[in-house]
């Protein structure tokens, strides 16, 4: 059965930093990896899809790596902004055939002035 | 708005109460989840449907809990006899597979107190 852990689990930084989310997972036979993001009583907004035969993807200031072997996966935000406080998660849907994506519990990130 | 929406947004209902919620996913997506979320935990699966084909069912989806999607547009999300565990948000999401490549699109969930 696929685990996702999320690393931290919170996270508060200055304005301006470069941060680094962490997600892993136990099963290295996946379809794809998915991040998400979720503001405070909402749904979630996805941010960047990776199939499994990529090693990263990019949206303006987020930038998501993929290494299968090891069971991982990172958010790079570059020059955070208090706009980027928010839950992220991430999402991996197995390669057995199954559609179902399993979350971690994502990681809390608040961004301040 | 071209999004998936949900209704109700919010829903406070007796122990005991059935209630249902309403889905609408992106008009030319084929595919339809149900996740339920509790505070400080990422969304579990409840169920999706391909088309009105419901192909799928978590082993969270006790008795008390159904969905349809009967003409795979919309769909619907039924408790019965709600107990205060069902005390959640009920997240929907929609997909268009395409090359094998799938993106889901969520709602923004009807959130549910059982008093």
């Amino acid at each position: 059965k696929q685990e996702v852990t999320q690393i931290p689990a919170a996270l508060s930084v200055p304005e301006g930093e470069n941060l680094v989310l962490n997600c892993s997972f136990t099963d290295s036979a996946i379809y794809n990896l998915q991040w998400f993001r979720q503001d405070p009583g909402k749904g979630l907004t996805s941010l960047l899809l990776i199939q499994s035969s990529q090693r990263e993807q990019t949206s303006g200031r987020l930038n998501a790596s993929l290494d299968k072997s090891s069971g991982r996966s990172t958010l790079y935000i570059a020059a955070s902004q208090p706009g980027d406080s928010a839950t992220y998660l991430c999402a991996v849907r197995d390669a057995g055939g199954s559609y179902i994506p399993t979350f971690g519990r994502g990681t809390s990130l608040i961004v301040h002035p | 708005d071209t999004g998936v929406s949900q209704n109700p947004r919010h829903k406070i209902t007796k122990r005991g109460q059935n209630v249902t919620f309403r889905c609408d996913p992106i008009s030319e997506h084929n595919r339809l989840y149900w996740y339920r979320q509790t505070l400080g935990q990422g969304p579990e699966f409840l169920t999706y449907f391909q088309n009105e084909a419901q192909l799928e069912k978590s082993r969270l989806l006790s008795d008390r809990f159904s969905a349809e999607r009967p003409k795979g547009s919309f769909s619907t999300l039924e408790i019965q006899r709600t107990e205060q565990g069902d005390s959640a948000m009920y997240l929907c999401a929609s997909s268009l597979v395409q090359w094998r490549s799938e993106t889901q699109y969520f709602g923004p969930g009807t959130r549910l107190l059982v008093l």
